[in-house]
């Protein structure tokens, strides 16, 4: 199956810095890709979806400007989490699609830890 | 209400046993239902998808959905300790080609007991 690659798997910080996330898909061009957010205990809730070389769309409630997120080639995508606070402490997870194909592939997500 | 509803265990099947997973989804535009494994601290892993109604079976996994009912299921037979996660049923409705989202449920955690 197609690999989708995400980097760091974990990252701790201090709050007010900021925290970038990588989601690459090794095997196949990603033309949609999105990213997840997941608290303890909770399901996926999604943040945003970008499309290869266009803004991305958020999610409501999602701030925008907090969480940048480009998508400038059909094989990475990345989030950046700006001033972190302990509150984005979260595990984040990417995930792809390519042109014409159903299925999602997810990365293997980032636990973020906000100190 | 929620738009994909599942009850979040935890269920518990002996070893051998087949295990039941339901999931009730709101929206009847929905098109496409997925059930995915997460293990603690892993990223989620497609099982199977489902698309029109009726059963579809993959190994010891059986996938089925009622649109009607708007009501979609998983069977694993002969279950293995290996099965014990959370099993995520998750739906997507057409937003467009290409971005078609995932609405997740919040899980139901299986455990197989030996």
């Amino acid at each position: 199956g197609a690999v989708v690659s995400q980097h760091p798997s974990w990252v701790i910080c201090k709050s007010g810095t900021s925290v970038k996330i990588e989601c690459r898909s090794l095997d196949f061009q990603a033309t949609t890709m999105f990213w997840y957010r997941q608290f303890p205990k909770q399901s996926l809730m999604l943040m945003a979806t970008s499309n290869e070389g266009s803004k991305a769309t958020y999610e409501q409630g999602v701030e925008k400007d907090k969480f940048l997120i480009n998508h400038a080639s059909l094989t990475l995508s990345t989030l950046t989490v700006t001033s972190a606070h302990p509150e984005d402490s979260s595990f984040y997870i990417c995930s792809a699609r390519g042109m014409g194909r159903e299925k999602l592939f997810f990365g293997s997500g980032t636990q973020l830890s906000v100190l | 209400q929620k738009e994909v509803e599942q009850n979040s265990g935890p269920l518990s099947v002996p070893e051998g046993a087949i295990a039941s997973l339901n999931c009730t989804y709101s929206d009847r535009v929905s098109q496409s239902f997925f059930w995915y494994r997460q293990y603690s601290g892993k990223s989620p892993e497609l099982i199977m998808s489902i698309y029109s109604n009726g059963d579809k079976e993959d190994g010891r996994f059986t996938a089925q959905l009622n649109k009607a009912s708007q009501y979609v299921s998983l069977l694993i037979r002969d279950s293995q300790p290996s099965d014990s996660a959370t099993y995520l049923c998750a739906v997507s409705k057409p937003a467009g080609f290409g971005n078609e989202k995932l609405t997740f449920g919040t899980g139901t955690r299986l455990t197989i007991i030996p």
